[in-house]
């Protein structure tokens, strides 16, 4: 079975200082990875998505994230943080050698960008 | 959200009533999905369709019925049965059943049982 972990409810950075959302998963064959944003009372978007290939997948609005086969994990980063990159932010997970298996979300990590 | 719209935005609910939420898409997708969004739990999945007049069961869909006729459309019904149904309600949709396309969600709708 696979899963997902955010371990961080919630994430403060100041305004123009880098970013790092962690996000750490398990599956039995190759990840299929993502990452989706929430802004209140909306849908997620989506960012970005690691299938195979490059370890260093980038997204919409100047978010990247790496893939990391090693450790298991799938950060989610960016340079210099906005104030409007304050969301909630979900990193999700698919097995991608079993068909049978679904989409499984995190918890989800709050991103505080402080002015 | 674009090409995919949820309707009503907010809904109340009185006990013991049944109400179905609306979900439609424009963007030609064979999948479609029905989440449920509760503070610090993340998405939960309820139901799921990879085409149509086919859908499976999710991880909680106790408590809830849906229907895939047409392509375009996904409704959920939240039932009586739902002993807890005041969420967040998140439709998506994806290109097809691969696992690597990413979903496109809805604006959501606030269901609210008094």
């Amino acid at each position: 079975a696979q899963s997902v972990a955010q371990p961080e409810d919630q994430v403060n950075v100041a305004e123009g200082n880098p970013l790092t959302v962690k996000c750490t998963y398990s599956v039995s064959g190759n990840p299929y990875l993502f990452w989706y944003v929430q802004y209140p009372n909306r849908g997620l978007q989506f960012l970005l998505k690691y299938i195979t290939g490059d370890n260093l997948v980038k997204g919409s609005y100047g978010f990247e994230a790496e893939f990391n086969k090693s450790q298991t994990s799938f950060h989610l980063k960016k340079p210099s943080a906005l104030v409007s990159d304050s969301a909630l932010y979900f990193c999700a997970v698919r097995d991608g050698g079993n068909r049978d298996d679904k989409i499984i979300f995190g918890k989800g990590t709050r991103l505080h960008i402080l002015p | 959200d674009g090409g995919i719209t949820q309707s009503p935005k907010y809904l109340f609910r009185k006990e013991g009533q049944n109400v179905t939420l609306s979900c439609e898409q424009n963007l030609n997708h064979d999948a479609m999905y029905w989440y449920r969004q509760d503070p610090g739990q993340g998405l939960r999945l309820i139901y799921y369709s990879q085409i149509v007049n086919d859908f499976q069961k999710g991880d909680i869909a106790e408590g809830y019925s849906v229907s895939r006729e047409k392509k375009e459309s996904f409704p959920l019904t939240v039932t009586s049965a739902q002993k807890n149904p005041t969420a967040f309600y998140l439709c998506a949709s994806s290109m097809g059943p691969l696992e690597h396309n990413e979903q496109f969600f809805g604006p959501g709708t606030r269901l609210t049982v008094l």
